[in-house]
């Protein structure tokens, strides 16, 4: 199985701040990375996909890029409904792995 | 759009099957536009794919979940169903239906359902 290494598992963060996530593939993935945002007792909601592609209706505050098997989530000018936890999730192979999240916290 | 709507008993018995439905609209299981999954989610844990179906009747299973898992369509309900045997308290989590297009990301979710097993 191919294991996503997410970090770090939490952080706290101020409204307007940069924040960056970063996920490891153990092994290549192509492009083949997706992020979600799962605010608390909702569904998670796909933010980017194939590593660098914003969904359609996504705020342009956030964006992925993707050097080898290390991908990053960045978020530009944190607002208050992006505290939340996010994950990534692989779907190079047919068996989808996701990493262990991270939680973005109010500082 | 793509919409989807899990339905199914909230609460299992321990050695029992957890049987839930995801109901589609917008879309055709039995289109091959589409893919179909279940994701699971432990009480204040994380993301835990469970398996996927394709419209050719491809399944593909979660290594740790195969030999109780099974997961079918119905093209009459436009329905497709998860079915997990022997279950134990670890199966406990909410339960979320997944749909994508192709082979692109797995961007249409249900609200999910919480599957609690218990005596």
């Amino acid at each position: 199985d191919i294991q996503m290494t997410q970090s770090p598992s939490s952080l706290s963060a101020s409204v307007g701040d940069r924040v960056t996530i970063t996920c490891r593939a153990s092994q290549r993935i192509s492009r083949f990375l997706n992020w979600f945002q799962q605010r608390p007792g909702e569904a998670p909601k796909l933010l980017i996909y194939e590593g660098t592609s914003l969904r359609n209706g996504v705020p342009s505050r956030f964006s992925g890029s993707a050097f080898g098997t290390d991908f990053t989530l960045t978020i530009n000018s944190l607002q208050p409904e992006d505290f939340a936890t996010y994950y990534c999730q692989q779907g190079y192979t047919t068996l989808w792995t996701f990493g262990q999240g991270t939680r973005v916290e109010i500082k | 759009q793509v919409q989807m709507q899990e339905s199914g008993p909230e609460l299992v018995k321990p050695s029992e099957t957890l049987s839930l439905a995801c109901s589609v609209s917008g879309g055709s299981i039995s289109s091959s536009s589409y893919y179909w999954a279940w994701v699971r989610q432990p009480p204040g844990k994380g993301l835990e794919w469970i398996g996927t179906m394709y419209y050719s009747g491809s399944t593909y299973y979660n290594p740790s979940l195969r030999s109780r898992l099974t997961i079918s369509g119905d093209t009459s309900k436009n329905q497709f169903s998860l079915n997990l045997n022997f279950v134990t308290a670890a199966d406990t989590a909410m339960y979320f239906c997944v749909g994508g297009y192709s082979s692109g990301p797995p961007g249409y979710w249900g609200q999910g359902t919480l599957v609690t097993v218990s005596s």
